[in-house]
């Protein structure tokens, strides 16, 4: 089956402006995740979809981020404007696989985001 | 306090020796799961292995291990004959709560891997 996909892999933006990145889960997959891991540390969940509503958005700095899983399916990651502390790589990460994957959430390859 | 701590930022192993990552873990939550990933250079995590709460005994996955005493809180990662594709960072990860409901991963800082030929 296909992975998580994500896009753009890399970007490079100044401060204060908008950046949007995209995440398409697995077929099928319900729950779908973002997670921010800046450099040198372990990545932190910003927010949790299921089907297209969020279950927790509790460490999302609303005042920035927004996100949207409008059709249930495929989500999109906003910041506007971003902060030089912004610059991290995003993952985007989904679950609902059956058997002996039952626990395991599958990651994308991760959007790497450098504010100058 | 932390949830999930790794007290190792780095290690060098011989190739072909046995490799413990150490992880412990805090939660007051009686049905909790703990998990393992690799993630190499290129950035992609991996999942390794899982343990619930309630499972009996040890999670094995083909050469990863996972050693949970659940009183002292611990869940460290044993990788057996290490191999140099090894060479990665390992994050040590909880989820708290009933499996029924999927939630979000509370990850450590990281263990740094490198194996040495």
């Amino acid at each position: 089956e296909a992975g998580v996909a994500q896009s753009p892999r890399y970007k490079i933006i100044e401060k204060r402006q908008s950046v949007a990145f995209w995440c398409n889960p697995i077929s099928g997959h319900a729950t779908l995740y973002w997670y921010q891991q800046i450099l040198g540390q372990g990545p932190k969940l910003l927010i949790q979809f299921q089907n297209n509503g969020v279950v927790d958005d509790s460490q999302l700095p609303k005042d920035r981020f927004s996100a949207e899983r409008l059709k249930g399916v495929d989500s999109t990651l906003k910041i506007q404007p971003a902060k030089l502390e912004d610059s991290a790589v995003y993952l985007c990460a989904s679950e609902g696989g059956q058997g002996p994957n039952l626990y395991e959430q599958y990651f994308g390859p991760g959007t790497r985001l450098t504010v100058t | 306090a932390q949830k999930i701590t790794q007290t190792q930022p780095g290690m060098f192993v011989q190739e072909k020796e046995a490799v413990t990552l150490d992880c412990t873990y805090d939660t007051s939550d009686p049905s909790y799961g703990l998990f393992w990933y690799k993630q190499p250079s290129s950035g992609e995590m991996i999942f390794l292995i899982y343990q619930g709460s309630y499972d009996q005994q040890n999670a094995t996955e083909g050469r990863y291990s996972l050693n949970f005493q659940k009183a002292r809180k611990s869940a460290n990662l044993v990788i057996s004959a290490s191999q140099l594709g090894d060479s990665a960072m390992y994050f040590c990860a909880m989820r708290e709560g009933h499996r029924g409901g999927a939630d979000g991963l509370t990850f450590g800082k990281g263990t740094h891997l490198i194996i040495q030929p």
